[in-house]
Order: C-alpha cells, then structure tokens, then sequence
C-alpha cells in the first residue's frame, strides 16, 4: 500500500520564520505535489514535481518554494512565514503511467503563524 | 481555464437516506473526472473515477457518471452510512498520468444515526 508521510501533524511557528515541512513517499513515484487547503476554497497546488531536481509552478506560489533532491523527497519551504499563510498543507505524490495514475495523499499538516 | 463547480454544503443527512451531490466542470478537451473523499483528521484518497464519456465509476456503493453533454459528474449513494460523514471532492485532470488536478470546493457531509 503506498504510504504517503508528512513530518509533522500540527505546526506552529512566528512571523518571519522559515518553515520547512517535509513529505516522504515509499513507492518510488516520479510525481509530488503540495497543495493548501482553505475553508471555502477546496485544494489549491502550491508547486508540483515530475523528477528529481525538477519543479513547476502551481496556481499559488507566491510565498512559496520547493526541494527535491530524492526522488521520495519533496520539501515545501515558507521562506518568511506570514500569517495569511495559516491553512492545512497536503502532500501527493503519482505514478508516470499508461492511464490515469491516482494521487496518494499524506494526512496533512496543520500550520499556524503566530 | 479548466475548473470545476460543485455543490459546497455542509449537508447532514440521517442514514439510509438518498445522497446527491452535483458537480460540473469546465475544461479544454476530455478531461478525466475524479470523486475523492477526506475522513475526519485523514488525507485525500480516491473514491472513484472515469476517464471517457458515459463511464461509470463505482465504490462503496457510490456511482457517478462522466456526462459530456452536461459537462457533469454527479455523485450518488442510495442509502448513506454513518461511516460516510466526510468532505468529498470532485476533480478533473488533463489526458496523462501525471497531470495536476483540479479541485473543487469540496462538501461536508454528515450523517446522523
């Protein structure tokens, strides 16, 4: 079964901070994403990956940026954390296939910016 | 660009009443259509899906059906569970595997003993 894992459950850090939340996957899957997740707003990608190294640009990026130097690795870093960026952060990551390959969640993290 | 509506909520429903929910979307070409549910405290996972007009996706009793003509993926339970108290997302992804999804608000659904 593959196993998506964020490091932390609940978060909570200062204005100005630089915030790094970490996401493990365990089935060798070429793709990750992050999203943020809003009452009233649904999912939103933040930045996804297609291969180590490599990275693209979601719908909301600003505030944001990523690392992946492992494959199974995806990072998402707040340079200078702010409090509009309060919100629940969910990890995905996808095979590359012949058909559509579903998107396996982590349970998320909750941050909060004091 | 591609996006998709569907109904927000919340909805609290008692058991083994009839479930509905409407989505429809906005794309360029044929998308692939996705149902995904979040139980309380829990990530996303995959409910069902389709991947060409007048598929049916299929699980736990819940069906919907990928319409092209009315640009909808309604989902649909005949008798709700307890166990199914949880906020369900419609989504839609481009042709190929590693495509990003698109998101709707998502639905909060309750239901009561």
């Amino acid at each position: 079964d593959v196993k998506v894992t964020q490091s932390s459950r609940y978060l909570v850090k200062r204005t100005g901070e630089k915030v790094f939340l970490e996401c493990v996957q365990d089935m060798d899957h070429e793709n990750m994403f992050w999203y943020r997740q809003d009452p009233g707003l649904g999912l939103r990608l933040i930045y996804f990956s297609y291969d180590v190294k490599m990275k693209e640009k979601g719908d909301i990026p600003e505030g944001y940026s990523v690392s992946r130097e492992k494959k199974e690795r995806f990072s998402l870093i707040l340079e200078s954390a702010s409090t509009n960026q309060t919100s629940m952060y969910l990890c995905a990551s996808s095979s590359t296939g012949t058909g559509y390959q579903p998107q396996h969640f982590g349970d998320g993290t909750r941050l909060s910016i004091l | 660009g591609d996006s998709v509506t569907q109904m927000e909520g919340p909805v609290t429903l008692s058991e083994e009443a009839f479930l509905t929910i409407n989505c429809t979307y906005t794309a360029t070409g044929y998308p692939s259509l996705f149902w995904y549910v979040q139980y309380p405290g829990e990530g996303l996972q995959l409910l069902l899906k389709a991947t060409k007009a007048d598929d049916k996706g299929s699980n736990k009793g819940f069906e919907a059906t990928y319409r092209k003509e009315t640009t909808s993926f309604h989902l649909e339970k005949g008798s709700v569970q307890v166990s199914d108290s949880a906020v369900y997302f419609c989504a839609l992804s481009g042709r190929g595997g590693s495509e990003k999804l698109v998101f709707g608000k998502g639905m909060k659904l309750t239901v009561n003993p």
